[in-house]
């Protein structure tokens, strides 16, 4: 399969910014998305972004995605503590319907 | 040693017809899972278990009917489809409930309805 990567950890302070990376390998990625998993939830869409577009805005969350180097990251601004979850990368493509492929998951901890 | 196995891997089927999934997980979790995909690739929950118990049912057609017959165990019983069912149909499971644990996928099950 394809390689995502994010890194495992992040924590910050409560109002600040949280920056979440991830970097994957296929350069056939049609779309990327950012999931959310809130404790005892299922994956929630959070937002997505189209290959050919370098940034998407959506209300906190900005989504910046540097095709040349394959990476995508989140930003989510004045970060609150309904914001600790674990938060996954994913890349599509349209070239089979099995080919989403995700991350390990960024676990974001939000200290008060 | 598959961790989370569905079949059939394809299905093509009638409108009208009845069909089931079926998800088998291996690693001793409590939680699982059933996610539809849809053609833009977003992954939406549909129904998620605890030890053989309904814990979330999103908005979903009461045609739609999970069952768990042990918690490794959970198959999706649907009737009279439609088109609109097509869709890629992913299992997947977690170690709990409580908290927050990495979710592992199954292949998925491309359910085709003509």
């Amino acid at each position: 399969g394809e390689d995502v990567e994010q890194s495992l950890f992040l924590s910050v302070r409560e109002g600040d910014s949280s920056v979440i990376n991830c970097t994957y390998t296929d350069s056939s990625s049609t779309y990327l998305y950012w999931y959310k998993q809130e404790p005892g939830a299922g994956l929630q869409l959070l937002t997505y972004i189209f290959s050919n577009m370098d940034m998407k805005q959506d209300q906190r969350l900005t989504v910046l995605l540097n095709k040349k180097d394959k990476h995508l990251s989140l930003r989510i601004a004045d970060t609150q503590t309904g914001d600790s979850a674990i938060y996954f990368c994913a890349e599509g493509t349209q070239t089979g319907a099995n080919n989403l492929f995700f991350g390990t998951g960024t676990r974001l901890t939000v200290i008060p | 040693d598959t961790a989370v196995s569905q079949t059939p891997k394809y299905l093509v089927t009638q409108m009208g017809n009845d069909k089931s999934i079926k998800c088998e997980q291996n690693l001793g979790h409590d939680t699982m899972y059933w996610y539809k995909q849809d053609s833009k690739k977003f992954l939406k929950i549909m129904f998620s278990y605890n030890n053989k118990e309904l814990i979330i049912n999103e908005t979903v057609p009461n045609r739609f009917s999970p069952k768990s017959p042990d918690k490794a165990h959970l198959n999706l019983h649907i009737n009279s489809l439609e088109l609109g069912d097509s869709a890629v149909y992913f299992c997947a499971s977690s170690l709990n409930w409580a908290g927050v644990e990495t979710q592992y996928f199954g292949p998925g099950t491309r359910l085709l309805v003509l």
